[in-house]
């Protein structure tokens, strides 16, 4: 069974820095995917990064970037450059591949508030 | 391109009376997904389907919820009767097939049972 650990409740980061939100997962399947989503306050869940199994090269979009380490089985999600905007709720996924044509799950963890200060 | 819709946004009802959400997702969605989300915790999924057929329902209560998505394309999800455990945010979202497409949330309906 897929699961998804998100050990840092809460994290504080001053503007202008560079945050890392930790991500580690477990599965038995060799292909999978691995997401990032924000949640703000207002509480639609926005799409962030995305990093397959598969992939050789950690993903980036802009200022997000997620530090892939696959023997450790970790998909961490580092901010550069926190605005005040940032300060969210962040959500670690995980979708195992599926053999029957359709879009499997998608299994969160438990999230990690993070605020940005001034 | 529009995107999830989800109505209502917000409900209180009192705990044994029935509720009722719908979604709509992206045009073109083949996969649709019912989320619940409890304060401070992360989505749980209820229910998937594949255009209007059920992929995994294997988290959904059973004895009180029910959900369809009967042309494949919008989807209702209810409660009857509803608890108080039941006080949650359910999230609608839908995804085309394959893997590494991520899924799009609509914005929610929060459900208070009272």
């Amino acid at each position: 069974a897929q699961k998804i650990t998100q050990t840092q409740p809460g994290m504080f980061v001053q503007e202008k820095e560079a945050v890392t939100l930790d991500c580690t997962y477990d599965t038995s399947d060799q292909s999978y995917g691995l997401f990032w989503y924000k949640q703000p306050s207002s509480g639609e869940m926005i799409f962030l990064i995305y990093q397959g199994s598969y992939d050789e090269q950690n993903a980036t979009e802009g200022r997000y970037s997620l530090n892939f380490q696959k023997a450790r089985k970790s998909a961490n999600l580092v901010i550069s450059a926190s605005q005040l905007g940032d300060s969210a709720m962040y959500f670690c996924a995980m979708r195992e591949a599926s053999n029957t044509g359709t879009a499997s799950k998608l299994t969160f963890g438990t999230g990690t508030r993070l605020q940005v200060t001034l | 391109e529009a995107g999830v819709a989800q109505s209502p946004r917000y409900k209180i009802i009192e705990k044994r009376q029935s509720v009722a959400f719908w979604c709509n997702p992206i045009s073109g969605h083949a996969t649709l997904y019912w989320y619940q989300q409890i304060l401070g915790q992360g989505p749980k999924l209820l229910i998937q389907f594949q255009n209007n057929g059920v992929v995994d329902d294997s988290q959904l209560p059973k004895d009180r919820f029910s959900a369809e998505r009967l042309k494949g394309v919008d989807s209702t999800l209810k409660i009857q009767p509803a608890k108080l455990e039941d006080s949650a945010v359910y999230l609608c979202a839908s995804s085309a097939l394959g893997g590494d497409t991520e899924a799009f949330f609509g914005q929610g309906t929060r459900l208070t049972v009272v």
